[in-house]
């Protein structure tokens, strides 16, 4: 019961290849986000789901597709991998209190050759 | 649009206390956050101010002015552990956070 994970932990895969990214959280929570981290620029949104069946974009959509079949689930594809996608991505999920957090996963380290 | 700035890098002494501030400007505000995050890590949850003031939790302190657009976070007796990124966010719409990028702390000996 690890709460909110990723896998895989660790990908190298090359450019113009569909790669998807998984993030599995057993609270129950509604809400779930997908970031990226890059130096010099931080956390950043890419795309959030308030309930299965509802995704919406974030600050950084571009090149990226998600799904939310199930409440648990929330898979982050990249369609056709571009170095610029190299990155750390991290999933999080939420009860939708404002005074709550959100809990992170631990990373996926996604390299793009 | 979302505007949130914080320093860089701070260096501290073990024993001491810093300060890290943020200041944002926001449209739409519904709490800031400090998160922790050591490196190679996922960030944690540090704490939330939604009203002015300041909150205290162990070490560790949050002060929020919503006229001024700022939050200082307080680390007291400092540990080397305490070496870490730590981030501002700030809360809007949607149940959405958009993050500092955040300040690096080294606490030395």
């Amino acid at each position: 019961d690890a709460g909110i994970t990723q896998s895989p932990r660790y990908k190298i895969t090359e450019t113009g290849r569909q790669v998807t990214l998984m993030c599995h959280q057993t609270w129950s929570h509604s809400y779930m986000f997908w970031y990226r981290q890059d130096l010099g620029h931080g956390l950043r949104l890419i795309y959030y789901s308030a309930a299965a069946d509802i995704t919406d974009k974030g600050e950084v959509p571009d090149g990226y597709v998600v799904s939310r079949s199930k409440t648990e689930n929330f898979p982050l594809t990249l369609e056709s991998a571009t170095r610029s996608q190299t990155s750390v991505y991290f999933c999080a999920s939420s009860s939708g209190n404002l005074e709550e957090t959100q809990y992170f996963g631990p990373g996926t380290r996604l390299l793009v050759l | 649009g979302q505007n949130i700035d914080q320093p860089t890098e701070m260096t501290a002494t073990e024993g001491a206390i810093v300060q890290i501030n943020c200041t944002y400007q926001t449209s739409g505000f519904n709490g800031l956050f400090w998160y922790q995050q050591h490196a190679g890590e996922a960030p944690t949850f540090l704490s939330y101010n939604v009203l002015d003031g300041l909150e205290e939790k162990g070490r560790f302190s949050s002060f929020l002015s919503r006229s001024k657009g700022y939050s200082y976070l307080l680390l007291k007796e400092l540990q080397m552990k305490d070496s870490a990124s730590y981030l501002c966010a700030v809360g809007a719409g949607s149940y959405q956070l958009t993050f500092g990028k955040g300040t690096k702390l080294s606490v030395i000996p």
